[in-house]
């Protein structure tokens, strides 16, 4: 177990529909890293958070935005879905936003859209 | 740009051997940090294993080991004596310089099975 959760495991929705994604970083952790792993794409970063601010952005759609929140959970929101949005996602985290020499995932949220 | 290379087809190694992961890198940053993770059919990624590119020593963590040339920018992990547990993806991965964000940069995986 790594300490970082995220919810839910599982997500089966529409195309065109709107989901979020929760992620609880490992106490103590200030940062958060969300990624998405396709079968045509492999792993991508999509984007980061320290301490509630947006640090790095990736290959994030336009139709997708982050929050990390004062309790340092993060959410990641999808929107106007698309079949090729069907992934998994991650959110790991870390202490520092720089230079850590471990970075935890959690178990990831499985998306499928139909 | 940071770039993983990781080309082997699936790698096939018999319980209780060594196996070695290929896998090397492009950067033109001075300070970096390179990871493996493992991640079984169940879909975890879980974290094996970090070298920095200034740690003077090759990293091990108990059966996993990391075997950093530096000069020829390769980083291939070695797992000694496999367990059929074992049988997973394998992940190489970069983060950036110190003072830059942390993210990684993930090569394509290698897929590992372990024979009994």
């Amino acid at each position: 177990d790594s300490g970082v959760t995220q919810t839910p495991k599982h997500l089966i929705t529409a195309t065109g529909q709107r989901v979020t994604l929760r992620c609880s970083p490992r106490s103590g952790d200030l940062s958060v890293y969300w990624y998405q792993q396709s079968l045509d794409q492999g792993l991508q970063f999509l984007i980061q958070y320290y301490n509630g601010e947006e640090r790095a952005k990736g290959n994030i759609l336009e139709r997708f935005s982050a929050q990390q929140f004062p309790d340092l959970h993060s959410e990641l929101n999808l929107s106007s879905l698309e079949l090729g949005d069907s992934a998994l996602y991650f959110c790991a985290s870390t202490r520092t936003q720089t230079s850590p020499r471990t970075q935890y995932f959690g178990p990831g949220t499985r998306l499928t859209v139909l | 740009a940071q770039k993983i290379t990781q080309t082997q087809p699936g790698m096939f190694v018999q319980e209780k051997e060594a196996v070695t992961l290929d896998c090397t890198y492009d950067t033109s940053d001075q300070s970096y940090g390179l990871f493996w993770y493992k991640q079984p059919s169940s879909g975890e990624m879980i974290f094996l294993i970090y070298q920095g590119s200034y740690d003077e020593q090759n990293a091990t963590e108990g059966r996993y080991s990391l075997n950093f040339q530096k000069a020829r920018k390769s980083a291939n992990l070695v797992i000694s004596a496999s367990q059929l547990g074992d049988s997973a993806m394998y992940f190489c991965a970069m983060r950036g310089p110190t003072g830059a964000n942390s993210k990684l940069t993930f090569g394509k995986g290698i897929t590992l099975s372990v024979r009994p």
